[in-house]
C-alpha cells in the first residue's frame, strides 16, 4: 500500500514568516511530486511540482525533494493571510496518492 | 495554461434524476482524466480513471452502473450520476493531465445536492 504522510496541523504562522510543510512517502520508486493548495469549499490548485532531488523555486514558494530520505517539503516565504488553506502533498504512481493535507493558518 | 473547465458548478435536483457533469481541458490534450468526490472536511476520494477511447477504471466500492463515465475525446470527459439519491450529494471534481508523470490540473468542481 503506497502511502503519503503529512502533519495534519493546523500549522499557524504569523504574517511575513516562513511556513514549512512536510511530507514523506513510502514508495521509493516514485518519480513525480506535487503540492496542491485547497481553499475551503474549492477544488485543489497546483502550486508546485518537482521531479529531481534538490530545490525548485517559484516566487514565494520553494519545493524541496530528497529521494534518499523519501521526503518532500514546501516552504512559503513571506506568508500572507491569503495563503491560509489546506496544502496537499501528492505523489504520482499512475494515479495521484494524496497525503491527508496540512491546514495552514497565517495570522495577520 | 493548463485550464480545466467543469460544468455545471452547482446542481440541485430531485431524487431519481440523472445528472451529467462535463469536464473539458481547454488548452491541452488530456490523455487521462480523473473523477473525484469529496465530502465536507474529508480528503479527496478517487472514483475513477478515464483514458480517451477506453472504458473507465473504477476504484473499489464505486458502482460503475451508478456513475457512468465517458471520455469521448482528448479534451472532454463526462460523469453521469444515474438515478441520484440524497446520499449522492457531494462535491464532484474532475482533473486532467497530459502525460503519465505530468501534473493533474483540477476543474472547479460541481456541488451536487439531491433533494
Amino acid at each position: 500500500q503506497k502511502e503519503v504522510e503529512q502533519n495534519s496541523g493546523p500549522l499557524s504562522v504569523p504574517e511575513g514568516a516562513i511556513a514549512s510543510l512536510n511530507c514523506t512517502y513510502s514508495d521509493r520508486g516514485s518519480q513525480s511530486f506535487f503540492w496542491y493548495r485547497q481553499y475551503s469549499g474549492k477544488s485543489p490548485e497546483l502550486i508546485m511540482f518537482i521531479y529531481s532531488n534538490g530545490d525548485k523555486e517559484d516566487g514565494r514558494f520553494t519545493a524541496q525533494l530528497n529521494k534518499a530520505s523519501q521526503y518532500v517539503s514546501l516552504l512559503i516565504r513571506d506568508s500572507q493571510p491569503s495563503d491560509s488553506a489546506t496544502y496537499l502533498c501528492a505523489v504520482s504512481g499512475g494515479k495521484l496518492i494524496f497525503g491527508q493535507g496540512t491546514e495552514l493558518s497565517v495570522k495577520p | 495554461g493548463a485550464v480545466v473547465s467543469q460544468h455545471p458548478s452547482w446542481v440541485i435536483c430531485k431524487s431519481g434524476t440523472s445528472v451529467k457533469i462535463e469536464c473539458r481541458s481547454l488548452d491541452f490534450q488530456a490523455t487521462t482524466m480523473f473523477w473525484y468526490r469529496q465530502f465536507p472536511k474529508q480528503s479527496l476520494m478517487l472514483m475513477a480513471t478515464s483514458n480517451e477511447g477506453s472504458k473507465a477504471t473504477y476504484e473499489q466500492g464505486v458502482e460503475k452502473d451508478k456513475f457512468l463515465i465517458n471520455h469521448a475525446s482528448l479534451t472532454l470527459s463526462t460523469l453521469t450520476v444515474t438515478s441520484a439519491h440524497p446520499e449522492d450529494s457531494s462535491f464532484y471534481i474532475c482533473s486532467a493531465r497530459a502525460g503519465s508523470e505530468q501534473p493533474q490540473h483540477f476543474g472547479d468542481g460541481t456541488r451536487l445536492s439531491i433533494l
